[in-house]
């Protein structure tokens, strides 16, 4: 059975405190992706990997930090220094580095800070 | 920045009607795609359609793609209360481009 999963489902943190989500894919895909929505919002990227040990910040990587040191793995660290981190967290995948690949999608970490 | 702007905001029909929704983007594309996303989960990919091609089909969904106007449209014919999500488009930024660039979505209703 392979796809995407992310954990944990609900986060809820404190002010001033990092946090890590969780991403994992079983399906070999070399590149990874990890997006913010907003309500009511599109997908904003935030980091993005084609490859271990190796990523590139997307559109609003202030606050974020990521690794992929295994080529299943790329979890996401929100740090206290995001402005305004509460949002729906959503990891994809595709099978290469180039943006005409289809992406698949987690059912994405709903982040709450107060 | 926002490539694709997704119109409308917001659609409601009665199961059976045909949804029409539209995506608007600004720069040169190499590739469209339209995905879904059911309330609070991923996105699911729909389809995609290249810059040299003008209509696309899959099952009950047709995508058309005018390059000159720098538009699309996704509709959905014979619309079924299952139907019911977010529709986006994305967009790459021409050949070799590495991301994609989400539009803020169509919210369609399918009332039963």
């Amino acid at each position: 059975d392979g796809g995407i999963t992310q954990s944990p489902k609900y986060l809820f943190r404190k002010e001033g405190q990092n946090v890590t989500l969780s991403c994992e894919q079983n399906l070999n895909h070399d590149a990874m992706y990890w997006y913010r929505q907003d309500p009511g919002q599109g997908l904003r990227l935030i980091y993005y990997s084609h490859i271990v040990n190796d990523f590139q910040k997307g559109d609003i990587a202030e606050g974020y930090s990521v690794s992929r040191e295994k080529k299943e793995s790329f979890p996401l660290t929100v740090t206290s220094a995001q402005k305004n981190p509460t949002a729906f967290y959503l990891c994809a995948s595709s099978i290469g580095q180039k943006a005409f690949n289809e992406q698949y999608f987690g059912p994405g970490t709903r982040l709450t800070v107060t | 920045s926002q490539q694709g702007e997704e119109d409308p905001q917001a659609l409601s029909i009665q199961e059976g009607e045909n949804a029409t929704m539209n995506c608007s983007y600004k720069t040169s594309i190499n590739n469209l795609q339209w995905y879904r996303q059911n309330s609070g989960r991923g996105l699911v990919h729909l389809i995609l359609i290249r810059s040299n091609e003008r209509e696309k089909h899959s099952g009950r969904l047709r995508v058309t793609l005018d390059t000159s106007k720098k538009s699309s449209s996704l509709l959905i014919t014979a619309s079924r209360a299952a139907d019911t999500a977010s529709y986006f488009c994305a967009t790459d930024s021409g050949a070799g481009s590495y991301q994609l660039t989400f539009g803020k979505g169509t919210k369609l209703s399918v009332i039963p």
